[in-house]
């Protein structure tokens, strides 16, 4: 069965700091991932998402990810936060076995921007 | 336009009573996903609509749950008999026509508290 492991349930950062957001997942086939993000009385937006080509993907808001196979891995990254990056970060893969799209989804990552 | 939109925003209901939500996706949008999120944990996938049919429903935690999509519009998640451990945030979403890698568009939630 698939599944996705966010490794840090928060991650404390200074404002301006870089930040990495980890996920891993588990599949026996190929995979699209992605990653949405949750502001604060908000609902779910997409980030950014992986599909095809190259391994490095931009999102809005000056996030990018890379998919790394070897490694099963889409980690997501800014080099500088803002205070407005405060949100919590989901991971996601698309089950390609499932018929119903369903999207498999990590716990989540509560990003806290430190002032 | 407008994006998806869920009602009630907030439920508050005793044990044992039944519960309707509701949610209303983007406009021409065929897809449609329900989903649950508890406190700390990733989305649960509870069902998918591709039009008014629902292909899979064993995402359905128990058979308390049910859910309709009529019109090709509008969805109901109805809860029977609802217990404590109902308690949760539901989300809807939408998608143009469903598919592995398109981007879902997420309501605000129902968040459901059962007493």
């Amino acid at each position: 069965a698939q599944s996705v492991t966010q490794l840090d349930s928060q991650v404390p950062v200074f404002e301006e700091a870089p930040v990495e957001l980890r996920c891993n997942y588990s599949s026996s086939v190929s995979v699209y991932l992605f990653w949405y993000v949750q502001y604060p009385n908000q609902g779910l937006q997409l980030l950014l998402k992986y599909l095809s080509g190259s391994t490095l993907v931009k999102g809005i808001n000056g996030f990018e990810a890379e998919f790394n196979k070897s490694q099963t891995s889409f980690h997501l990254r800014k080099p500088s936060v803002h205070i407005s990056d405060t949100a919590e970060y989901f991971c996601a893969v698309s089950n390609m076995m499932d018929s119903n799209y369903q999207l498999i989804w990590g716990a989540g990552t509560k990003l806290i921007i430190k002032p | 336009g407008a994006g998806v939109s869920q009602s009630p925003s907030n439920k508050v209901t005793e044990k044992g009573k039944d519960v309707e939500l509701r949610c209303d996706p983007i406009s021409g949008h065929t897809a449609l996903y329900w989903y649950r999120q508890s406190l700390g944990q990733g989305l649960e996938f509870l069902i998918y609509f591709q039009g008014n049919s629902a292909p899979d429903k064993s995402g359905l935690p128990s058979d308390r749950f049910s859910a309709e999509r009529t019109g090709g519009s509008v969805s109901t998640l109805t809860i029977q008999r609802t217990q404590q451990e109902d308690s949760a945030v539901y989300l809807c979403a939408s998608s143009l026509a469903g598919g592995f890698s398109e981007t879902q568009y997420f309501g605000p939630g129902t968040r459901l508290l059962v007493l």
